[in-house]
Parts: C-alpha cells; structure tokens; sequence
C-alpha cells in the first residue's frame, strides 16, 4: 500500500513567488491535512481538506491556501513567498474525520531566498 | 504559555533503560493524545494516541494520561541506540485531526 506521497521534495524559490505543493494520500483516506514544519516554532497545523472543504484552518495568513480535488489529492499554494516561509512542508492523511492520528508524507523542504 | 509543552533535551539514557519523556498541555477541552517519533531528515510517524486517562501499553511503549494535571508521558522500556530521535507529543480538542503539537524531546540512547 502506497504512503503519503508529496512532490516536488525540495524547492528553491526567490521572494515574491508562489509556489504550489501537491499531496497525495493514502488511497482510500479521505481526510488530508497540512504543517509547516521550523527549527523555531516546530509544527505547526495549517489547515485540513475532507472531502473537498476545508474542515479546520490555522492561524497562518491567507497567502497559505490549499484545495483538495475529488480523487483526494490536495494541493497547498503559497503567494507572495517571504524568506519566513522557508521550511518544511508536510502532510498528512487519515481514513476519516476521527483523530486517530495520521500518517504523514515525507514533505517538501521550500526555501525562499 | 505554549499550548502544548515539552522539555526540548536532550534526554540522554543508557542502553536497557526506560526513558520518560514528557508533556503539558494548556487547553482543558483536549480529548485526544498523541506521540509521534521523528529521526533526524524524516517525517513524524506515530508511535501511540491515548484518549482515556490511565495508562496505555504497546510493546516496550507506555502512554500515560492524567487530565486532571493536564500531563502526559511517554515511557520507553528496555531503550535502544535505534531509540534516539524527537519525540513530539501533540493534542486535539475533540475527535478532530487538527492537531497542536509540541516542539519535541531529543532522546538520545547511548550503548
């Protein structure tokens, strides 16, 4: 059974850019969420898709948004990239809406420069 | 105060023996518990999630609860040099996977 797949795996951008994520689950889990993960403030929850809605949202700006499409897939776009945003990205799925915790990709390292 | 605390370590055990890692949380109305591992350059993967209070064994792991101290643990018997990564401990208010987590425990076991 195939993991949490995430592409591309390293990203270098240049600031003002944006730059899109792409996550694809395990098959058949339904419920796809994402985190930023830095040295300083550790992991920390963007939003989650289930079934194509956005179910919870994190305290991040609005230039972090993401969509899921209805095979599952998700993708994260980030706009107008500062060198703060550098970092990495993961996501992470799960069956359904129940919290018993999920599996995570391998991420996307994105700097900015 | 950080929602979800840990001491950052690094914890340094021996080989053999139980390593106690442990955290707080602030937000009384969190119901789910969990700990994850992360090694050095991977991502988290889960060891244990606990929602009762009491304790919770699998294997050379124990999760411990107690919501009224607002404190769980995580204990590693027989420890091992394979042992040594970041544990993250992370909490959800309800049955949700928005999950806060905490900034980790570095375990290192040495042999």
């Amino acid at each position: 059974k195939a993991g949490v797949t995430q592409t591309p795996r390293y990203l270098i951008k240049t600031r003002g850019q944006q730059v899109t994520l792409s996550c694809s689950p395990i098959s058949g889990h339904r419920s796809v969420s994402w985190y930023q993960q830095t040295p300083g403030q550790g992991l920390q929850f963007l939003f989650e898709y289930f079934s194509e809605t956005q179910r919870n949202k994190g305290n991040f700006p609005g230039r972090f948004s993401g969509r899921q499409f209805s095979n599952s897939r998700s993708e994260m776009n980030v706009s107008t990239l500062e060198l703060g945003d550098s970092a990495l990205y993961l996501c992470a799925s799960s069956s359904d809406g129940q919290s018993y915790g999920y599996t995570f990709g391998s991420g996307t390292r994105l700097t900015v420069v | 105060q950080k929602e979800v605390e840990q001491n950052s370590g690094p914890l340094s055990v021996p080989e053999g023996a139980i390593a106690s890692l442990n955290c707080t949380y602030s937000d009384r109305g969190s119901q789910s518990f969990f700990w994850y591992r992360q090694y050095s350059g991977k991502s988290p993967e889960l060891i244990m999630f606990i929602y009762s209070n009491g304790d919770k064994e699998d294997g050379r792991f124990t999760a411990q609860l107690n919501k009224a101290s607002q404190y769980v643990s995580l204990l590693i018997r027989d420890s091992q040099p394979s042992d040594s990564a970041t544990y993250l401990c992370a909490v959800a208010r309800g049955a949700t996977n928005k999950l806060i987590f905490g900034t980790g425990t570095l375990l290192a076991v040495q042999p």
